[in-house]
């Protein structure tokens, strides 16, 4: 069965910090990977997708992915943290009927 | 109005009670997805439809039932919840569904449903 498994619920960063959210999937999953956030009170909004074309994906807001099939990983980076990035953040994988199946989710701290 | 909408967006209903959920889609999509989103739970597909026609139902209990009189709208009716039903709703759209391919899915804001 395939699986998307996101390592640390709760990440922590100082403002201006690297952030790192760390995604890893099955490899049965097919090669479609997306990264969304979740803002409090809101629905979800895609950050970035991987769909096989380019292996560093880059998204939204500073965002960027890295697809590496070595690892099965998929993890979401941005170079300086900014307050407005302190969200719940999902990652991913599409399957066959265009349904998704998602990470646990990790929230996203930023301190200043 | 814009992309995904769902109304109402809170709504507490005891046990016994008859409720529906309500989602519009502005996008001129062609699917539409019903997921439940639990506390320490990763995000459950409910109910998926293609051209009004659903083609996913995972497992879901008799009591929540989904209906999509059109491409635009999808309604989730509720009844004789549990509390452990509480969670929030989100409803999703795609331009399509096909092989392979994969269109993007596009949420709306949720309903955050308390079952007393």
């Amino acid at each position: 069965a395939q699986s998307v498994t996101q390592l640390g619920s709760h990440v922590s960063v100082s403002e201006g910090a690297l952030v790192l959210l760390r995604c890893n999937y099955s490899s049965s999953v097919p090669p479609y990977l997306f990264w969304y956030v979740q803002y409090p009170n809101q629905g979800l909004q895609l950050l970035l997708k991987y769909t096989s074309a380019a292996t560093l994906v880059k998204g939204i807001n500073g965002f960027e992915a890295e697809f590496k099939k070595s690892e099965t990983s998929f993890h979401l980076t941005k170079p300086s943290a900014h307050m407005s990035d302190a969200a719940e953040y999902f990652c991913a994988g599409g399957r066959a009927g265009n349904m998704l199946t998602f990470g646990g989710g990790t929230r996203l701290m930023v301190k200043p | 109005e814009t992309g995904v909408t769902q109304t109402p967006r809170h709504l507490v209903m005891g046990m016994t009670n008859k409720k529906s959920l309500k989602c519009e889609q502005h996008l001129g999509h062609n699917a539409m997805y019903w997921y439940k989103q639990s506390a320490k739970k990763p995000l459950e597909l409910m109910f998926v439809y293609s051209l009004e026609e659903r083609v996913e139902n995972n497992s879901v209990p008799s009591r929540f039932s989904p209906e999509c009189p059109n491409s635009s709208h999808l309604f989730l009716h509720l009844h004789t919840l549990q509390p452990e039903d509480s969670a929030l709703y989100l409803c999703a759209s795609s331009q399509d569904m096909a092989r392979g391919v994969f269109y993007e899915q596009y949420f709306g804001p949720g309903t955050r449903l308390t079952v007393t």
